[in-house]
C-alpha cells in the first residue's frame, strides 16, 4: 500500500465547476498537507499549504485536513480552462520544506 | 514568491555521455535542495536531499556515483547524470527549501526532460 493514494483521473469538469481533490494518507506522523499545480513539462507551483487538520481558503481554492479520516482535499470554485493541470497532494512529518511524500496527481481537465 | 531557476528545460544526448542540470535559489537562500524524478503520469520521486557544504543524501535505490550532487554554494546545485543510458530518460526536477524559519516550504524549478538516444 502506497503512503499516499490519489485517483490519478483524468477528471473532466464543464468551466464553472465546482471541483473536488482527494487523497488519502496512511502515515498518521504527517502533520503538514500541500497541494501543487502541474501543467505538462513544468515544475510543480505551491498552491495551499496547512498545518494539522482544519480548512483553509485563498480565492477560489479551498483545503480541507481531516487527520481523524487520514483524508485531504482541494476544492476549486467557479473552475476556469487555465486550471486544467495535474493536481498534486504532497504530506510531511517535518514541516513544508523537508522530505516531501507525493500522491501520484490527479489529472484535471475544464472545458468550455 | 521564492523563484528556483532550473537549466537546461530540455537536453538530448548521446548514451554515454555526461549531463549537468544546475539549480538556483534566485532570491533567498537555500541549505536544503532537493532532486526529484519523474516519470510520465507518475509522481514526483525523491532521488537525494542536497545539503550545502557537506554530502548529499540519496534515497534507497538511487546511485550515487551516477547522479553526481554538488551544492557548493547557497544557491546553487548541480545534478550530474554520468554515463547517461535510454533508461534514464525522464523529467527531472529540483527544489529548493525557503520561506523562512517559521514557514519553510519547497520551491520547484520548471524540471528537466533528459532524452537518451
Amino acid at each position: 500500500q502506497k503512503e499516499v493514494e490519489q485517483d490519478p483521473g483524468p477528471l473532466s469538469v464543464p468551466e464553472g465547476a465546482i471541483v473536488s481533490l482527494n487523497c488519502t494518507y496512511s502515515n498518521s506522523a504527517f502533520q503538514y498537507f500541500m497541494w501543487y499545480r502541474q501543467y505538462s513539462r513544468k515544475g510543480p507551483e505551491l498552491l495551499m499549504y496547512t498545518y494539522s487538520s482544519g480548512n483553509k481558503e485563498d480565492g477560489r481554492f479551498t483545503a480541507q485536513v481531516d487527520k481523524s479520516s487520514k483524508y485531504i482535499s482541494l476544492f476549486i470554485r467557479d473552475s476556469q480552462p487555465s486550471d486544467s493541470a495535474t493536481y498534486l497532494c504532497a504530506m510531511s512529518g517535518t514541516g513544508g520544506g523537508n522530505k516531501l511524500t507525493f500522491g501520484t496527481g490527479t489529472q484535471l481537465k475544464v472545458e468550455l | 514568491g521564492a523563484v528556483v531557476s532550473q537549466h537546461p528545460s530540455r537536453v538530448i544526448c548521446k548514451s554515454g555521455t555526461s549531463v549537468k542540470i544546475e539549480c538556483r535559489s534566485l532570491d533567498f537562500q537555500a541549505t536544503t535542495m532537493f532532486w526529484y524524478r519523474q516519470f510520465p503520469k507518475q509522481s514526483l520521486m525523491l532521488m537525494a536531499t542536497s545539503n550545502e557544504g557537506s554530502k548529499a543524501t540519496y534515497e534507497q535505490g538511487v546511485e550515487k556515483d551516477k547522479f553526481l550532487i554538488n551544492h557548493a554554494s547557497l544557491t546553487l546545485s548541480t545534478l550530474t547524470v554520468t554515463s547517461a543510458h535510454p533508461e534514464d530518460s525522464s523529467f527531472y526536477i529540483c527544489s529548493a527549501k525557503g520561506g523562512g524559519a517559521a514557514n519553510e516550504k519547497l520551491f520547484f524549478g520548471s524540471g528537466t526532460q533528459l532524452s537518451v538516444l
